[in-house]
């Protein structure tokens, strides 16, 4: 059975860091590009941060580069997303998602982690 | 303010068919393929259509998608009460953010 399991959310000051956590099984984690989405309460989907297969390459939005960072740790099959310099529009339920080597399209997400920041 | 727009709700009857549209442009939509995805009260984003007009395996033929130019649509026919759902459309991009979504069309089922 496929499984993404976010973990890591919580409250947290504006300013402060967080490390979410993705921990996949039930399929070769290596073989899919994995991403993180984002959803503001009561608001829509938003893309924030891919990494390719291997992690030599990653993405970021606009709104979070230069203060997110995705890694991933093939030998633990998880996904991770560090978030310094948070402000209050970072609060959100985060979702990792999955996309297969050569698709183009989210075929697992995991069951979010809610980060909320505020003072 | 999403890339991808799509209208904020529509609502049908049990039984009806409903369709949700998706617009971008040529750097979207225009040339790449359109996903969408199911989002139940809750929960978490479910993929429904892949590739504009394939669907994964379990989920029912009564959903469908079609893509034209730089717009798709997904058809849902024999409404039932457990549609219920905020869709989304989604697709990559190759001028803004890699990946784009719309922003939600909440279906209501009267």
């Amino acid at each position: 059975e496929v499984q993404l399991v976010e973990s890591g959310g919580g409250l947290v000051q504006p300013g402060g860091s967080l490390r979410l956590s993705c921990a996949a099984s039930g399929f070769t984690f290596s073989s899919y590009w994995m991403h993180w989405v984002r959803q503001a309460p009561g608001k829509g989907l938003v893309w924030v941060s891919r990494i390719n297969t291997d992690g030599s390459t990653t993405s970021y939005a606009d709104s979070v580069r230069g203060r997110f960072t995705i890694s991933r740790d093939n030998a633990e099959s998880t996904l991770y997303l560090q978030m310094n310099s948070l402000r209050a529009e970072d609060t959100a339920v985060y979702y990792c998602a999955r996309v297969r080597n050569g698709n183009y399209y989210f075929d697992f997400w995991g069951q979010g982690t809610l980060v909320t920041v505020s003072s | 303010q999403s890339v991808l727009t799509q209208p904020p709700s529509v609502s049908a009857a049990p039984g009806q068919k409903v369709t949700i549209s998706c617009s971008g442009s040529s750097s979207n939509i225009g040339n790449n393929y359109v996903s969408w995805y199911q989002q139940l009260p809750g929960t978490a984003p479910k993929l429904l259509i892949y590739d504009n007009n394939k669907r994964p395996s379990g989920i029912p033929d009564r959903f469908s998608g079609s893509k034209s130019g730089t717009s798709a649509t997904l058809g849902i026919t024999g409404l039932q009460t457990g549609d219920e759902a905020d869709y989304y459309c989604g697709t990559w991009d190759s001028s803004l953010s890699p990946v784009v979504f719309g922003g939600g069309t909440k279906l209501t089922v009267l």
